[in-house]
């Protein structure tokens, strides 16, 4: 079974540019996690979706946004980016919401120049 | 606000030798708890996971500890291997919410 997946696996963008982040999630699991994760730091919480509806947000601002879509792959949008976007984002997912685990994917690494 | 944390940031250890790794928390509603492993330029990987009812958990050649009088988690590794060295993470996870809540992490070498 495939686990959960992340395109692009590194990205390359300017400060003000926009990117956007992919995820797909196991097969059979509804909720989707972004997490930030900086250099030698441990793991931010960005969002949760769960049935294509955004359930909880950490502590970001907006220009840090994203959707779920009907077949639960995920998409995570930086708008506006700053030098300090640069990290490994990390998407999980879980069967369902509540207490499950999460499961993770290789991550996207964003470099804002 | 409540957080998980860490006790130790680095541990190295021999090869052959067992390896606990230890983790605080704070937020005594926490009901579920996980330790992943990350290597370097990876995601996270489940290693284990316990819930609240329970004291301790095995799985293959690793141990989950709870401690809810204290809020203290612990994973030990038996016979640790070079393959082991990587960057633990213990996180909580709050009841309402389905958010995990991540520790600094450790940072486990194991030295051949």
């Amino acid at each position: 079974e495939a686990g959960v997946t992340q395109s692009p696996t590194h990205l390359i963008k300017t400060r003000g540019q926009q990117a956007t982040l992919r995820c797909s999630p196991i097969s059979g699991h509804t909720s989707v996690y972004w997490y930030q994760q900086a250099l030698g730091l441990g793991l931010q919480f960005l969002l949760w979706y769960d049935e294509g509806e955004e359930r909880n947000r950490g502590n970001f601002p907006p220009r840090f946004s994203g959707r779920q879509f009907p077949n639960y792959s995920s998409e995570l949008n930086v708008n506006a980016l700053e030098l300090e976007d640069s990290a490994l984002y990390l998407c999980a997912s879980s069967l369902a919401w509540g207490v499950d685990t999460q499961y993770f994917g290789p991550g996207t690494r964003l470099t804002v120049l | 606000g409540e957080s998980v944390g860490l006790h130790l940031p680095t541990l190295s250890v021999q090869e052959g030798d067992n390896s606990i790794i230890n983790c605080a928390y704070s937020n005594s509603a926490s009901d579920y708890f996980i330790w992943y492993k990350q290597e370097s330029g990876k995601g996270p990987q489940f290693i284990i996971d316990i819930r609240s009812n329970m004291d301790k958990r095995q799985g293959q050649r690793v141990t989950v500890l709870l401690n809810k009088t204290v809020k203290h988690l612990s994973l030990q590794i038996a016979a640790t291997q070079p393959g082991d060295s990587a960057v633990y993470f213990c996180a909580e996870n709050m009841p309402s919410g389905s958010r995990l809540t991540f520790g600094e992490g450790t940072q486990l070498t194991v030295n051949p």
